[in-house]
C-alpha cells in the first residue's frame, strides 16, 4: 500500500565505501525526487526525473549518481563515501509542478 | 532566488490553545505552496497544499492560507493535542524553469497536556 517506499531505512557505513539508496513508487507519477536534509534539519533537492529523464542536478558532487530504469523507480547510488554525506535522503514523487509531492519515510545515512 | 523563512523556529504550548504558525517566501512568482509535517525521525507528511490561484485550504482543525502579493501563507492549527507536536516544514513550488519544493527551515512545535 506504501505510496513512495526507499530501502534501506537505516545504513552505517565506513568512509570511503560505496553504497546504495531504492526508491519506488506506486502513484503512477511521472517525476521522482532526492531530497537531502541535513543534520540542521534543512531539506534540499538534489536530482529530479521526469519519465526517467534527468531534469535537475543542483550542484551535486559526481560522487552521486541517479538512476532512474523506469518512471516508478529512481534509485540514489554514492561513491566514495565522505563523513559530510551523514544525512537523511528522501525520495518524493509528484505529478507535475501544480500538484504536490509525495515523499518516502527516509533513509538516514551515517557514515563513520 | 526563492528563499522561504518560517517563524517562529520553536513553539511550546498547552493542549488547547489555537496556533499560527506563520511561512514567507520573497519570489511571489510561485506555483503552489505545500504544508508538511515531520514526526521525529520520520518521513514528510503533507498537510494542505494551496495552488497559486486559491487563497487558503482546510482540513479538519488544519487551515491554511496563502497571501501570494505579500509573500506569505499561515498555517492555523485550532484546539491543539499533545499529537500535534512534531516539525511542520512549508515549502514553495516556484515556475523557475525547474520543477522543485523549496522548503522552509521549519517550526518545531510541542504541545503539552
Amino acid at each position: 500500500d506504501t505510496a513512495v517506499s526507499q530501502t534501506p531505512k537505516y545504513l552505517v557505513t565506513q568512509m570511503g565505501n560505496d553504497k546504495s539508496i531504492k526508491c519506488e513508487q506506486n502513484l503512477g507519477h511521472d517525476t521522482m525526487y532526492w531530497y537531502k536534509q541535513d543534520s540542521k534539519k534543512f531539506l534540499k533537492i538534489m536530482f529530479s526525473y521526469n519519465n526517467k529523464e534527468l531534469i535537475i542536478n543542483e550542484t551535486v558532487p559526481n560522487r552521486f549518481s541517479p538512476k532512474s530504469p523506469d518512471k516508478a523507480h529512481l534509485n540514489l547510488h554514492i561513491n566514495s563515501l565522505e563523513l559530510g554525506d551523514s544525512a537523511v535522503y528522501f525520495c518524493a514523487s509528484g505529478p507535475g509542478s501544480f500538484y504536490g509531492c509525495t515523499f518516502g519515510s527516509g533513509t538516514r545515512l551515517t557514515v563513520v | 532566488k526563492q528563499e522561504v523563512t518560517q517563524i517562529p523556529a520553536a513553539l511550546s504550548v498547552p493542549e488547547g490553545e489555537n496556533l499560527v504558525l506563520n511561512c514567507s517566501f520573497t519570489d511571489s512568482a510561485i506555483y503552489n505552496l505545500q504544508w508538511f509535517r515531520q514526526d521525529p525521525g520520520k518521513g514528510l507528511t503533507s498537510l494542505l497544499l494551496i495552488q497559486s490561484s486559491q487563497r487558503e485550504q482546510t482540513s479538519g482543525r488544519l487551515n491554511a492560507s496563502l497571501d501570494k502579493s505579500s509573500g506569505r501563507s499561515t498555517l492555523y492549527i485550532a484546539a491543539s493535542q499533545p499529537g500535534d507536536s512534531a516539525t511542520y516544514l512549508c515549502a514553495v513550488n516556484s515556475p523557475s524553469g525547474t520543477d522543485k519544493l523549496i522548503f522552509g527551515t521549519g517550526t518545531r512545535l510541542q504541545v503539552f497536556p
